[in-house]
């Protein structure tokens, strides 16, 4: 299973809004609304930050957003922090295997 | 809520068998509409999908690993384990297990970095 195409790194300044691409095929990101985004500190385990292309879990702020076109899905955050800067994965169902995961997205906040 | 605690050796010697245990808490695996996962994280990179246990025992297993993994579940303890066979420094890894929904809403243990070493 290939994994999904994240870009390596983005950056932004405190309280601007930067987006994260996932590309994936149609038989995983575009075929189903299956599109999970996690955030991980270093040292520290994943964190659900999007599920199901947009939804938010509780306590997620509503700076986080999530959206998907064709076969791409993108993680938008708005309103930089510095403690948002971490790692950043996308995941998405496939028909071949449960999941597949992005390659990862090191944001930095400048 | 849930919560997940991985446990076991922390260090492996290439070619054993490296074995861990999955502690549920909050939650029972027998209650259904989960899948039981184990996922690692090679040092510095991204994300591997290991496999999958239902409460009911049927397994899935990333075809890449298939022929070496074997995921249990014991209900009575509410554990669930992983066993990756003849381990090289390639295995050397954070090892996360996880509670995944059918939506793929993953919710994960703290992670446990195992070193495979001599």
């Amino acid at each position: 299973q290939s994994a999904l195409t994240q870009p390596a790194s983005v950056s932004g300044s405190p309280g601007q809004s930067i987006t994260i691409s996932c590309t994936g095929t149609s038989s995983d990101v575009g075929g189903y609304n299956y599109v999970s985004w996690y955030q991980q500190h270093p040292g520290k385990a994943p964190k659900l930050m999007i599920y199901e292309v947009s939804n938010r879990p509780s306590g997620v702020s509503n700076r986080f957003s999530g959206s998907k076109s064709g076969n791409t899905a993108s993680l938008t955050i708005s309103g930089l922090q510095a403690e948002d800067e971490a790692d950043y994965y996308c995941s998405s169902y496939t028909s071949s295997s449960p999941v597949v995961f992005g390659g990862g997205t090191k944001l930095t906040v400048l | 809520q849930v919560q997940l605690q991985e446990s076991g050796p922390g260090l492996v010697k290439p070619s054993q068998t490296l074995s861990l245990t999955c502690t549920v808490s909050g939650g029972s695996i027998s209650s259904g509409g989960y899948y039981w996962s184990w996922i690692r994280q090679h040092p510095g990179k991204g994300l591997e999908w290991i496999g999958y246990i239902y409460y009911s025992g049927s397994t899935y297993y990333n075809p890449s690993l298939k022929s070496r993994v074997t995921i249990s579940v014991d209900t009575s303890k509410n554990q669930f384990s992983l066993k990756l066979s003849s381990v090289t420094a390639a295995d050397t890894a954070v090892y996360y297990c996880a509670r995944v929904n059918p939506t793929l809403r993953i919710y994960w243990g703290q992670g446990t970095l195992v070193t495979v070493s001599s």
